[in-house]
């Protein structure tokens, strides 16, 4: 299986400060395609996880464009321009190129 | 509106059966593969299975491959999971997902494995 490796695991962020997330697969996410099926989500406390981005960079309808996803083969970041207090929670990030899909250990997002 | 309503889920004891449901709504259900994913409590994500639009093609995680069939019926837009020779491990909280790419998620149903 693709191994999906996040960091950091914690990340205490000032509010209207910038963030960043790290995630890196263990073989390229380029499908025979050329696509690169690389997705991340949110998950507030008590809710379901929602989708943030799709193929790296495209956003999902309703996210906020303070929120970018880039990279490509094995490298990928999700950055925040400046927190804000409905941003806390788990972000993961996953892969969709290799079956069984699988997801990094996920980033707690929390106000400093 | 895209909905997804899962339900099913419940105590089992080791080594039992249970079917899990999951209600479509809100998109063209048959042209698109679905997926489930689990999360045991307080951890992260774990894909299980997945099943193409027309149900031809399925797969599984090495974990419950050979316990746990998907499939699904398209007329009654319902995405299915069987789960049998469950083990204390498969506790988690439930999930379908739109696509093989999760774009919608259901809220869960939890399944717990206790004797």
């Amino acid at each position: 299986d693709v191994v999906v490796t996040q960091s950091p695991l914690s990340l205490p962020v000032t509010l209207g400060q910038p963030a960043s997330i790290s995630c890196r697969s263990s073989q390229s996410l380029v499908y025979s395609d050329g696509s690169t099926f690389l997705n991340w989500f949110h998950q507030r406390p008590g809710q379901s996880p929602r989708r943030l981005f799709y193929k790296v960079s495209n956003r999902d309808s309703g996210v906020p464009d303070r929120f970018s996803g880039s990279g490509s083969g094995t490298d990928f970041t999700l950055k925040i321009s400046r927190v804000e207090a409905e941003d806390v929670g788990v972000y993961y990030c996953m892969q969709g190129t290799h079956w069984p899909f699988t997801f990094g250990q996920g980033t707690n997002l929390e106000i400093k | 509106e895209v909905r997804l309503v899962e339900s099913g889920g419940g105590l089992v004891q080791p080594g039992g059966s249970l079917r899990l449901s999951c209600a479509a709504s809100g998109f063209a259900f048959g042209n698109y593969a679905m997926s489930w994913v689990r999360q045991p409590p307080g951890r992260g994500l774990e894909g299980v299975s997945g099943i193409s639009g027309s149900g031809d093609d399925t797969y599984y995680a090495n974990s419950v491959k050979g316990r746990f069939t998907v499939s699904r019926d398209n007329s009654k837009n319902t995405l299915y999971l069987h789960l049998k020779s469950l083990r204390v491990e498969d506790t988690a909280v439930y999930y379908c997902a739109k696509g093989g790419q999760l774009g919608y998620w259901g809220r869960g149903t939890l399944v717990t494995v206790s004797s």
